[in-house]
């Protein structure tokens, strides 16, 4: 099993729409969470850390729920501009206490007019 | 911008042939990784480092050594590239164990 698993897509969605990413990881001791967006052919990019009480940026909100394991990215109103590769990161915790921040393979949404 | 730069950002090579990718970050941090990203895979972990000579291995590290002899600087290496090694290079830095990540702009690597 992957530590960390999403669902590849590709997401189509007309503009306008609210969509959702889930992210799931397998360490439970994983320490800290991120959603990344990257554009074609260029390096990700940090969107927003997850907290553990959830937390917002305007149309994009992150909820963690340690309980199941997963992490969530919802993206309302969406635009074209949203169109892009969104992945997520974990930093599992290992022995000795050097983190790994372990990648999801990315989720592909496409905003269309 | 977090200062890092990777050379080169592009280089064909011929199988066989030894390659050897930098990772450049002018902020002095101590971690940085090295990732390989390809499509259906997303980003694999190859190589880590938090600090001078201490790295440690990722998941797809076979194939691939690296050095760190000052903190600025994270070599990657190649010892005898394969066809299999062509793939998009990006080095990462942390500001520390549970922080994001910051990326270079990437290496693109063909082996021929």
């Amino acid at each position: 099993r992957k530590e960390v698993e999403q669902d590849p897509g590709p997401f189509n969605v007309p503009e306008g729409a609210t969509v959702a990413f889930n992210c799931t990881y397998s360490n439970s001791a994983s320490q800290s969470f991120f959603w990344y967006r990257q554009d074609c052919r260029k390096e990700p990019k940090l969107l927003m850390s997850v907290y553990s009480s959830g937390n917002e940026d305007g149309r994009f909100t992150a909820q963690l729920n340690r309980a199941s394991q997963y992490i969530s990215l919802l993206i309302r109103d969406s635009k074209l501009s949203d169109s892009a590769t969104y992945l997520c990161a974990v930093n599992p915790l290992f022995s000795g206490g050097y983190n790994k921040l372990i990648f999801g393979a990315g989720t592909r949404l496409a905003v269309h007019p | 911008d977090a200062g890092i730069t990777q050379s080169p950002r592009h280089k064909v090579t011929e199988t066989g042939t030894p390659v050897t990718l930098r990772c450049h970050q002018t902020e002095n941090h101590r971690y940085m990784y090295w990732y390989r990203q390809d499509p259906g895979h997303g980003l694999r972990l190859i190589h880590y480092s938090y600090g001078v000579k201490d790295t440690d291995k990722g998941e797809v590290s076979d194939g691939y050594s690296v050095s760190r002899s000052k903190t600025e600087d994270f070599l990657l290496t190649l010892e005898s590239a394969t066809s299999s090694q062509t793939s998009v290079y990006f080095c990462a830095i942390k500001t520390g164990p549970n922080t994001e990540a910051f990326f270079g702009q990437g290496t693109r690597l063909t082996v021929v």
